[in-house]
């Protein structure tokens, strides 16, 4: 099945911050979400982008389908901003194929 | 617009014992799945339904997992014996599939501990 990588694993920021998350498959997508899971578990849609680019505010997101990667940018972090961020993909059939996901905190 | 609805938000069972969770999706849309997360990992594909058929249940654990949805609305999954490693989060989310476009929503999640 498809393959799907999130760097880094893990990120510290101090509050006003940016930062760059990455996100790598190894096939061909039809579709790509990427989420923020609170620290209650909920996942949190933040966009839909299985190309081009996106903004919602202080965040943002480009998919190069051809070359297979996705990046969300995220500027001027809060304490807020904390939590898991997860990109997923869908092949064919709509099934979601998740990544590890990247651990954001964010300090005061 | 309401979202993904789920319950319970948490249970606590004993190995061998039976539990069920209850999903109410989007009004409308007409895909509904289940995934599971383990701590630590992304949630994973557990079954698909559209409207009340089958999808994909490829990675349901067939021996002790079941689904239904039997209206082509809300669904349950069951677990029954449940074992240790049954131990996450019950995530139910559901899309419209719209022409192409097949933004997954998900609700909240049941947490489940397996003792």
């Amino acid at each position: 099945g498809i393959q799907v990588e999130q760097s880094p694993p893990d990120l510290i920021l101090q509050e006003g911050a940016n930062s760059t998350l990455r996100c790598n498959f190894s096939d061909s997508v039809n579709n790509l979400q990427w989420f923020h899971q609170n620290p209650w578990g909920q996942l949190i849609n933040l966009f839909y982008i299985p190309s081009g680019t996106k903004q919602n505010g202080r965040l943002s997101a480009t998919t190069v389908a051809t070359e297979r990667y996705s990046l969300l940018y995220i500027s001027s972090s809060q304490t807020t901003d904390s939590g898991v961020y997860f990109c997923a993909v869908d092949m064919a059939g709509n099934m979601l194929t998740f990544g590890g996901g990247t651990r954001l905190m964010v300090k005061p | 617009e309401a979202g993904v609805a789920q319950s319970p938000r948490y249970k606590i069972i004993e190995k061998r014992q039976s539990v069920a969770f209850w999903c109410n999706p989007i009004s409308g849309h007409a895909t509904l799945y289940w995934y599971q997360q383990i701590l630590g990992q992304g949630p994973k594909l557990l079954i698909q339904f559209q409207n009340n058929g089958v999808v994909d249940d490829s990675q349901l654990p067939k021996d002790r997992f079941s689904a239904e949805r039997l209206k082509g609305v809300d669904s349950t999954l069951k677990i029954q014996p449940a074992k240790l490693e049954d131990s996450a989060v019950y995530l139910c989310a559901s899309s419209l599939e719209l022409l192409g476009y097949n933004e997954q929503f998900f609700g909240p999640g049941t947490r489940l501990t397996v003792l």
